[in-house]
């Protein structure tokens, strides 16, 4: 079936190391994103991309850093800089937008991301 | 500026009884808006879209929203709810024409189905 994978499902982090979520989709979608969730916060937008080799910074991009070499692939590297890295981090893609309209993202299951 | 605001952090119905989760949105042009439902340690799931065709949207799993444009509102209704609806629910709205297809999500709303 398509989808997004995101792995691995729990994570845990010791200060001062970086950490790599995965996020692949068979969706066959050009533009990627990752999202923060924290309780009472909604979704918050950390980094998108909308073509390979192309990204952008979202909302709260401080302490994090993307890549974008394959259409299928977006990993997100949580690094040492992100001070309070501990939530729940979703992966979504979309297709093209048509007709003007946004097409709605479609969501991996998510990594939940811990401090040891 | 677009945002959402969902007027309910909780909602508690009993179980066989209608469903109504509130959201309100500010857009400067006609905006797509969207529902998920999100189930514990659980990715979003697309529940319903509206994107201008018509203004009462039917969902999976029986809900439906109504988009009304003088309210403001794209308030989210089932007739009868089941166990298997307690869930968290977000009210999410895009730009129109955004290059980016960025949304905005709400903060959401902890719904709760009492047997």
């Amino acid at each position: 079936d398509g989808g997004i994978t995101q792995s691995p499902k729990y994570l845990f982090r010791k200060e001062g190391q970086n950490v790599t979520l995965s996020c692949e989709q068979n969706l066959n979608h050009d533009a990627m994103y990752w999202y923060r969730q924290d309780p009472g916060q909604g979704l918050r937008l950390i980094y998108y991309s909308q073509i390979v080799n192309d990204f952008q910074k979202g909302d709260i991009a401080e302490g994090y850093s993307v890549s974008r070499e394959k259409k299928e692939s977006f990993p997100l590297t949580v690094t040492s800089a992100q001070k309070n890295p501990t939530a729940f981090y979703l992966c979504a893609s979309s297709g093209p937008w048509t007709g003007g309209r946004n097409q709605p993202q479609h969501f991996g299951d998510g990594t939940r991301l811990s401090i040891l | 500026a677009q945002s959402v605001t969902q007027l309910d952090s909780h909602v508690s119905v009993s179980e066989g009884t209608p469903v109504l989760l509130r959201c309100n949105y500010s857009s400067s042009y006609s905006p797509s808006l969207f529902w998920y439902v999100q189930h514990p340690n659980k990715g979003l799931q697309l529940l319903l879209k509206y994107t201008s065709a018509a203004t009462l949207v039917k969902g999976i799993n029986g809900f439906e929203a109504e988009f009304k444009k003088s309210e403001t509102s794209f308030h989210l209704t089932k007739p009868s709810a089941h166990m298997s609806d307690a869930a968290e629910y977000f009210c999410v709205v895009s730009d129109y024409g955004g290059a980016t297809n960025k949304l905005i999500f709400g903060t959401g709303t902890l719904l709760a189905v009492q047997p």
